[in-house]
């Protein structure tokens, strides 16, 4: 039982570049989830999904795009990487809405130059 | 609407010091209340939870109590071990009809223990 993998572990990219972080679970959660982790920001949420098929926007949607075909896998598009998006991030999950608590990837630390 | 505020860090201590990281909330309902630790180079684990008003969440020696006349989730330890050193964020899950589950960081509280 792996629980949330996320890859790459580390990433650079110029400025304009597109790329995909993935993000995947294997203990058949519906609720996925992205969030970015700032220094003195906490953590922000950028995009979920209560299930294959459906997402929905967070916090901070912008410059981001997600999708949900399986109920295992979570990709997060950067379309036109930006300074901006230098962060880490990191991907959860959890078996329900509400109340459940969340399971996190180890994360993926992105430089945007 | 819903956010947390954490006491500002770095918070160094020595070993065997007691602890308090300060975490109050605003949300509309009943929210459940979570403390997150972040190990260096690591993601975040849950350490404990609090579900309703006047339960004690606990783990590993620390300890948080749901207080909602004062809207405080308070994180205590007695003894605080070098292996503690990490970051603690305080979250909420706002109340049941929330959509997606989703949670509401305080900006965390980075804690160093000195042997």
């Amino acid at each position: 039982n792996a629980g949330v993998t996320q890859t790459p572990k580390f990433q650079v990219l110029k400025t304009g570049q597109s790329m995909t972080l993935q993000c995947a679970q294997d203990m058949n959660h519906e609720y996925m989830s992205w969030y970015r982790q700032d220094p003195g920001m906490g953590l922000r949420l950028i995009h979920y999904s209560v299930g294959a098929g459906i997402t929905d926007q967070g916090e901070v949607p912008n410059g981001y795009n997600v999708s949900r075909s399986t109920t295992e896998d979570f990709p997060l598009r950067l379309l036109s990487a930006a300074p901006s998006q230098t962060s880490v991030y990191f991907c959860a999950s959890s078996p329900g809405t509400g109340l459940m608590e969340q399971y996190f990837g180890p994360g993926t630390r992105l430089t945007v130059t | 609407g819903n956010s947390v505020t954490q006491m500002e860090g770095p918070v160094t201590l020595s070993e065997e010091a007691f602890l308090t990281i300060n975490c109050t909330y605003t949300a509309t309902g009943y929210p459940s209340l979570f403390w997150y630790v972040q190990y260096p180079g690591e993601g975040l684990q849950l350490l404990l939870k609090a579900t309703k008003a006047d339960d004690k969440g606990s783990n590993k020696g620390f300890e948080a109590t749901y207080r909602k006349e004062t809207t405080s989730f308070h994180l205590e330890k007695g003894s605080v071990q070098v292996s503690d050193s990490a970051v603690y964020f305080c979250a909420l899950s706002p109340s049941r009809g929330n959509q997606g589950g989703k949670l509401i960081f305080g900006q965390g509280t980075e804690l160093s223990v000195k042997p």
